[in-house]
This record gives C-alpha cells, structure tokens and sequence, in this order.
C-alpha cells in the first residue's frame, strides 16, 4: 500500500543537539520523498526533497538521504536551534498529482 | 509573488451553515488541493483539481465540494457544516510536472459548534 510512517512527538532537544527524526515509506517503485516543516500558525512549507534512490535532499543544515534497503528517508540535522521548533512531516509522491504525509513530528529546541 | 492566498484566515459556524473557502495562487500552477489537518493526522487530501476544468476526490470528500474556477482560484464549500468538520484547512498547488513539492497557503481555521 501507500504509507509513510514517521515517528511520535515531541521531540524535545537542547540548542546544539543532535536530530534524527525517523520516517519510513511503502511504496511500489521509487517515488520521490520530502520533508516539509510547519512553523506555528503557518502553512507547510519544503524543507528538502530526493527524487531518486541513495539521492541526499539538503537545507538549511538538515538533510535526508533516500535509502532503498530500508524503505527510509530520516531526517538529521547536526546542531538544533531554537529557530528550529516547529512540526516536520514526511511525504512521499504516489504517483499522479497526489502526495501522502506522514502524520507529523512536533520539535522542540529549548535555549 | 503572493504565493497562494487562503481566505478567512478564521471561521466559526453553527452546525447547518454552509461557507466556502477561497484559494488563489498566482505561480502558473496546473494542480491545486485542499486538505484538512487535524491532531495526530497529519494532512489528509479532500479534493484535488489535476488542472484546470477537471477535480477529483481525495482521501476524506464527504461533506464538501469544490469548484475550479479558473487557472488561479480553487474553493472548497461546506453545504452543511458539522462539528466533524472542525479542523484547520490547507489549500496547495504544484505544478504538477515533474516537480511534484506543493506550495501551501497559510491555512483557515474552521470551528464549527
């Protein structure tokens, strides 16, 4: 089937910590995979994107890297911020003109 | 560039009343959705437009309608609201070729009581 699975919130770190946020997909194929962030009272907006296997999507120091083995695409980023609290969700393309989210992971980055 | 533009940006109504939400984006985009975020569900798809003159249902399209009415504008109506349908809603569009990132708008908050 279509699903993309990501892990439960919230995440809570420390400024400079260390991010992983975990997401699994099922899919038939390759689709493409994103990460979008929404920040509080705004829409989601692309945070990074891989549109093909062992691709590594990166912004703003996070990155991902689209992992065929393991049906994955996890989130890191090296050094949170405070700037950085918001909820991320994975998506994949299904094919067509339609996307699947995961259900989102609420971040925390306390000062 | 505006982006895409989502009109109210809040809304209460009584169970019965109907409204519809407006959606305009200004990039030339062929696709456009409208999709409902509630607690722990993340985003789910209620209708979609491929491009112009053409819509379809998504994951969650009982109790609404949509209309494309042009390139730019794509609304989503609720004939008869119900307290289900309390929920924060998020109107997008992409381009629909080989790009497939959705641009977002910045959301209406509907309360329905």
């Amino acid at each position: 089937g279509n699903s993309v699975t990501q892990m439960e919130g919230p995440v809570t770190l420390s400024e400079e910590a260390f991010l992983t946020i975990n997401c699994t997909y099922t899919a038939t194929g390759y689709p493409s995979l994103f990460w979008y962030v929404q920040y509080p009272g705004e829409g989601l907006q692309l945070l990074l994107k891989a549109t093909k296997a062992d691709d590594k999507g990166s912004n703003k120091g996070f990155e991902a890297t689209y992992r065929k083995e393991t049906t994955s695409f996890h989130l890191e980023k090296g050094s949170v911020q405070v700037s950085d609290s918001a909820v991320y969700f994975c998506a994949r393309h299904t094919g067509g003109f339609k996307t699947i989210f995961g259900a989102g992971t609420r971040l925390f980055v306390k000062a | 560039n505006a982006g895409v533009t989502q009109t109210p940006k809040f809304q209460v109504l009584k169970t019965g009343q109907s409204m519809t939400l407006q959606c305009a984006q200004d990039m030339n985009h062929n696709s456009m959705y409208w999709y409902r975020q509630d607690p722990g569900m993340g985003l789910r798809l209620i209708y979609y437009s491929a491009s112009e003159g053409t819509t379809d249902k998504g994951e969650v399209p009982n109790g609404y309608n949509v209309s494309r009415l042009n390139k730019r504008e794509f609304s989503l109506r609720l004939e008869s609201a119900a307290p289900s349908q309390t929920s924060v809603y998020f109107c997008a569009s992409s381009d629909g070729g080989h790009s497939y990132e959705q641009y977002f708008g910045p959301g209406t908050r509907l309360t329905v009581t």
